[in-house]
């Protein structure tokens, strides 16, 4: 079955750090591109940044730019998003997802939370 | 503000037809860049739903139907089901200096009344 695990959320101060881990099993991770989007609670969906098949290009939100850092690890099948200097805006759930890049972003996770409040 | 406008809510009875509308601009789906749409039912992830402008994923019932012309794309959903009650998304892609962002349009609520 294929499946993209997330985990690493919680609750968080502002200015403080968190690691995202998503564990992808059932395909080929190495194939892939692969993306974090996250939820504000009651909000839409923002694209936060995502990862070519190697690691080699990485692309981020302005609004992340700077503080987080997507990474990957394919001999684990493991995505991983550093997130630094979190503010109350990026209090959201957090799903890690599959992008084929061409046919649209087609598994998701069940995403993780992250609450930034002291 | 999204950069792909959507209406936040439409709504239908059971068996009417409905549209969403996403309008976005040159830099996205006018410079060309294809448009998937997303289903989220209430308390889950996001689904595919409609992929590179008119196509359904395997298991995606025919009721779901994409189309793009221009600036805009719109999804229709004939047959309205009470299943069907979920937040829809579009999303393309948007020319930037770095290459190209993933955008979302704001999420419409489909009611069905």
């Amino acid at each position: 079955e294929v499946q993209l695990v997330e985990s690493g959320g919680g609750l968080v101060q502002p200015g403080g750090s968190l690691r995202l881990s998503c564990a992808a099993s059932g395909f080929t991770f190495s194939s892939y591109w692969m993306t974090w989007v996250r939820q504000a609670p009651g909000k839409g969906l923002e694209w936060v940044a995502n990862i070519k098949q190697d690691g080699s290009e990485k692309y981020y939100v302005d609004s992340v730019k700077g503080r987080f850092s997507i990474s990957r690890d394919n001999a684990k099948n493991s995505l991983y998003l550093q997130m630094n200097s979190l503010r109350a805006e990026d209090t959201a759930a957090y799903y890690c997802a599959r992008d084929t890049m061409i046919r649209g972003v087609d598994i998701w996770g069940q995403g993780t939370m992250v609450t930034v409040s002291s | 503000q999204s950069v792909l406008t959507q209406p936040p809510s439409v709504s239908g009875a059971p068996g009417q037809r409905v549209t969403i509308s996403c309008t976005g601009s040159s830099s996205n789906i006018g410079a060309g860049y294809d448009v998937h749409w997303y289903q989220q039912l209430p308390g889950t992830a996001p689904k595919l739903l409609i992929y590179v402008n008119s196509n359904r994923p395997s298991g995606v019932p025919d009721r779901f139907s994409g189309s793009k012309s221009g600036t805009s794309a719109s999804l229709a959903i004939t047959g309205l089901q009470a299943e069907d009650e979920a937040d829809y998304y579009c999303q393309s892609y948007d020319s930037s200096l770095s290459g190209w962002d993933v955008i979302f349009g704001g999420g419409t609520k489909l009611t069905v009344l």
